[in-house]
Order: structure tokens, then sequence, then C-alpha cells
């Protein structure tokens, strides 16, 4: 049982855009950065976004991050084919001393 | 290139010790940065296992640390787990990967990952 909160799934047609939340609390969101991860089905994860909102070199800008008190939020515009992923926020629990995940968010591209 | 790639046992009898080994390339792990294992059982979310420090200084994740060890290698550029009394709940995708340097925890390089399975 994860300490942060994600919708397990959601979807969108080509092109369109998606937003996936994280919820969690002052120990984990509410005071430390968050980072975002894609996973490919069969391959590890990759960073798309670092420090709530800043992208790694080569991630495109159709991927943005941002976090208000204990939710951050990844959005996803002109979704494509290839963003069919399970996605996964983390960040640093002081209360648990360990770094910890979201439960992950698989994207379908309708 | 940073490149990461896990090796060890891929089965593994309950109540032995599971090991590993991550060779990292294109970057010397005394270079300032953290290292990181992390775990995904089939089907299921990440786990963080802990990390450790060119130094020698580690922190493990409590859930976990009573069993667990890592060290780094400099002169070979290679990090290990070891993980001991192992049960089928241990049986997942181990991945290494480095921690990023910002402002917050992010790991921005990781290895292909390796299947353990616990099994006797």
């Amino acid at each position: 049982q994860s300490v942060l909160t994600q919708p397990a799934s959601v979807s969108a047609a080509p092109g369109q855009k998606v937003t996936i939340s994280c919820s969690g609390s002052s120990s984990n969101i509410g005071n430390n950065y968050v980072a975002w991860y894609q996973q490919l089905p069969g391959t590890a994860p990759k960073l798309l976004i670092y420090d709530n909102n800043r992208r790694p070199s080569g991630i495109p800008d159709r991927f943005s991050g941002s976090k208000s008190g204990t939710s951050a939020t990844l959005g996803v515009t002109g979704l494509q084919t290839g963003d069919e992923a399970d996605y996964y926020c983390g960040t640093w629990d002081s209360s648990l001393s360990a770094y910890v995940f979201g439960p992950g968010t698989k994207v379908t591209v309708l | 290139q940073v490149q990461l790639q896990e090796s060890g046992a891929g089965l593994v009898k309950p109540s032995e010790t599971l090991s590993l080994i991550c060779d990292v390339s294109g970057y010397h792990i005394s270079s300032g940065s953290y290292w990181t294992w992390i775990r995904q059982p089939p089907g299921k979310g990440l786990e963080f296992i802990g990390n450790i420090f060119q130094s020698g200084y580690s922190h493990y994740n409590p859930s976990l640390k009573s069993r667990v060890t890592m060290s780094v290698d400099t002169s070979k550029n290679q990090l290990s787990l070891e993980l001991r009394s192992v049960t089928a709940a241990d049986t997942a995708v181990y991945f290494c990967a480095r921690t990023g340097h910002g402002s917050g925890w992010f790991f921005d390089y990781w290895g292909q990952g390796t299947l353990v399975t616990v099994s006797s």
C-alpha cells in the first residue's frame, strides 16, 4: 500500500491531453520535490520530470509537471501511441525515511 | 552516456541470499553520485531498496534494512546488493539506478533490470 495515491488508469484519444495526479501528505510531497517516471512495457523506468517541473535533456515539452501543496500533477499533451505506458510519481518521505513511489497510472491511447 | 547493467543469479532458494552486481560505464561511481537499488515485483509497482554513496555511506529502506547490504567497488566501477533470508515476496525485477543531481531525489539513469525468482 503506497503512501502516494494515483489513478489506476487514464485514457484519451491521440492528440489530446491527459493529466495524472499524485496525492500525498506533508511528510512526502508537501515538503519534498517530486519526480515522474515513464515505464514502457518490458522496460526500465525513464525519468520524465524532476524537481517538480524540470525536464531532463531529451524529454519533449509535451510532458510537464506541477506541484501544489501535497499533490503533484503530470501533464501529457499531444498524446501519441508511443505514450502508452505506466507512469509513476516518486518523492522522499521524511516519516518513512525512504523514497516512495506512487502505485502507477496506466495511460491508454484510444 | 551513463549505462548500468545488472547481473546475478536469476533463481534463489528461499532462506538463501540474493546477490547482484551493477556494472556502471560512462561515469565513474566515485564522481559524487548516490547509487540506488529499486525493485519491482511482477505486475506491481516500484519499491526503493536503498542507496549508497561513493564513500560507502548507505541508507536502506527501513522495511528491508535488517536483510540488506550494499557496497561499492570503485576500482571495478561496480555496485553490489545482497538481500538475505529471501522469501517468495522478494521475487522481483531488480534495478540499479543513479541518483540525479538536483534539489530533490530522483533517478536519472537506470539499468535494464534483472529478474530474480525465489523458489525451491
